[in-house]
């Protein structure tokens, strides 16, 4: 029922490409993108939904396939400010309702 | 700032007692979940509240119950701690939009330890 991030985690030069995944067993309605600095809470980025949706906040972008029950969280020429842990959500229901599920998370370090 | 409050910030229990966690959701937001995120996790659901009812629960024991109140603000109340319950408590609080999707915002947690 948890959806799995890979990979756990990445470590890279400031200006390089880093690509997270998160997949799901389940059907997905959507998935929601977070990430948590180090004793803060998670931050939400974005939301997909399905349809083959793909999103953009300045340089991170994020796609949904649906068929494959997939996310990807694309983050391009990454700043020092983009280190943390990120977090897929998706959505997974729960008594008959709809409640988020987060994956294990995938450690960023951006170094300089 | 996501205006989501949280109190309070950092609790010390000892096993066997209780313990009650508050937050206040954002302005306009009717729904709020709880989470724990032990180290290193991701956060697990817990149970969420909508307009006053449990609207959905995660794999935790009865120990574990909550409340909201007309304000939308919520508590978590945890009896009869054990030394697992220590975690980084979250809630979130949400609205769902005219599409039926909603954004979660989550506000700075609780750090709760138990000895």
């Amino acid at each position: 029922q948890q959806p799995v991030q890979s990979p756990q985690a990445v470590i890279l030069r400031e200006g390089e490409d880093a690509v997270i995944n998160c997949s799901s067993s389940k059907a997905l309605y959507s998935v929601h993108w977070y990430r948590q600095k180090h004793g803060e809470a998670p931050v939400f980025l974005m939301i997909l939904l399905k349809g083959g949706e793909q999103k953009g906040h300045e340089k991170i972008s994020a796609s949904f396939n649906e068929k494959k029950q997939q996310s990807s969280l694309y983050l391009t020429a990454s700043q020092l400010s983009y280190s943390g842990t990120y977090f897929c959500g998706t959505d997974t229901i729960i008594q008959g309702a709809q409640k988020l599920v987060f994956g294990q998370g995938t450690r960023l370090t951006i170094n300089p | 700032e996501t205006g989501v409050t949280q109190s309070p910030t950092h609790l010390i229990k000892t096993r066997g007692q209780q313990v009650t966690l508050r937050c206040s959701s954002q302005s306009g937001h009717n729904t709020v979940s709880w989470y724990q995120q032990a180290l290193g996790q991701g956060p697990q659901f817990i149970f969420q509240y909508y307009r006053e009812e449990e609207n959905g629960r995660g794999n935790f024991p009865p120990r574990f119950s909550g409340l909201q109140f007309p304000n939308y603000s919520s508590e978590l109340n945890v009896n009869a701690l054990e030394l697992d319950d220590s975690a980084l408590y979250l809630c979130a609080s949400s609205l769902v939009n005219l599409r039926g999707t909603y954004e979660q915002y989550f506000g700075p947690g609780t750090r709760l330890t138990v000895t």
